[in-house]
């Protein structure tokens, strides 16, 4: 089963544009991370969120915890072409030592030139 | 640093046929993790290595065996494909402690 929704399932947007993208979750969590996957390739880790935080920045991308709603989104400012890619974020359980990630189902962004 | 690597990059087989995915790491990384990525879905664990020398069931371990070889190494093993077993494998490696997963750029296996 999948720890995690994301919300869209599917996202379409211009370059210059924000993308904004959300993560639900259903146990409680030592940390949320999000990771991007280009077509046909492997996961790639962006940002981690410990669950003592609220919010994180990295460079364009800007992610938020709200641990009462068991929720996170993942805002990408000022998207450019290469963002082009799916999204997804994933748990590790405060119940778990081994780092154990339950991922969500995705988020799918296209940005257009 | 190569960082995770995975071979093969693809493979087909017959029902009933038997292969291993490697999956090896040179970051000194303790633990290890495979996982499978059915279309539209997120990765599901099947098998993780916590360290050198131990291995445990994930979410969904049916159909497959591991084999922690050393610290670089980790490979995964199916006796007998199916069908079901149709996906794309990832490796993933992790310093330990609860931090952040590195992947290897996957295997397509088919299963015909």
């Amino acid at each position: 089963s999948q720890q995690g929704e994301e919300d869209p399932q599917a996202l379409s947007i211009q370059e210059g544009e924000n993308a904004t993208m959300n993560c639900s979750y259903k146990t409680s969590i030592n940390n949320l991370q999000w990771y991007r996957q280009n077509s046909g390739r492997g996961l790639v880790h962006l940002i981690l969120i410990r669950s003592n935080e609220r919010e994180k920045h990295s460079g364009r991308l800007r992610v938020t915890l709200d641990t009462s709603k068991k929720s996170s989104s993942l805002l990408i400012t000022a998207s450019r072409a290469a963002d082009t890619a799916s999204y997804f974020c994933a748990t590790v359980a405060t119940t778990d030592s081994w780092g154990k990630l339950q991922f969500g189902a995705g988020t799918q962004v296209v940005v257009t030139p | 640093n190569a960082g995770v690597t995975q071979t093969p990059k693809f493979q087909v087989l017959k029902t009933g046929q038997s292969m291993t995915l490697q999956c090896a790491q040179d970051m000194n990384h303790n633990s290890m993790y495979w996982y499978r990525q059915d279309p539209g879905m997120g990765l599901r664990l099947i098998y993780y290595s916590a360290s050198e020398g131990t291995t445990d069931k994930g979410e969904v371990p049916n159909g497959y065996n591991v084999s922690r070889l050393n610290k670089r190494e980790f490979s995964l093993r199916l006796e007998s494909a199916a069908p079901s077993q149709t996906s794309v494998y990832f490796c993933a490696s992790m310093r330990g402690g609860l931090y952040e997963q590195y992947f290897g750029p996957g295997t397509r296996l088919t299963v015909t």
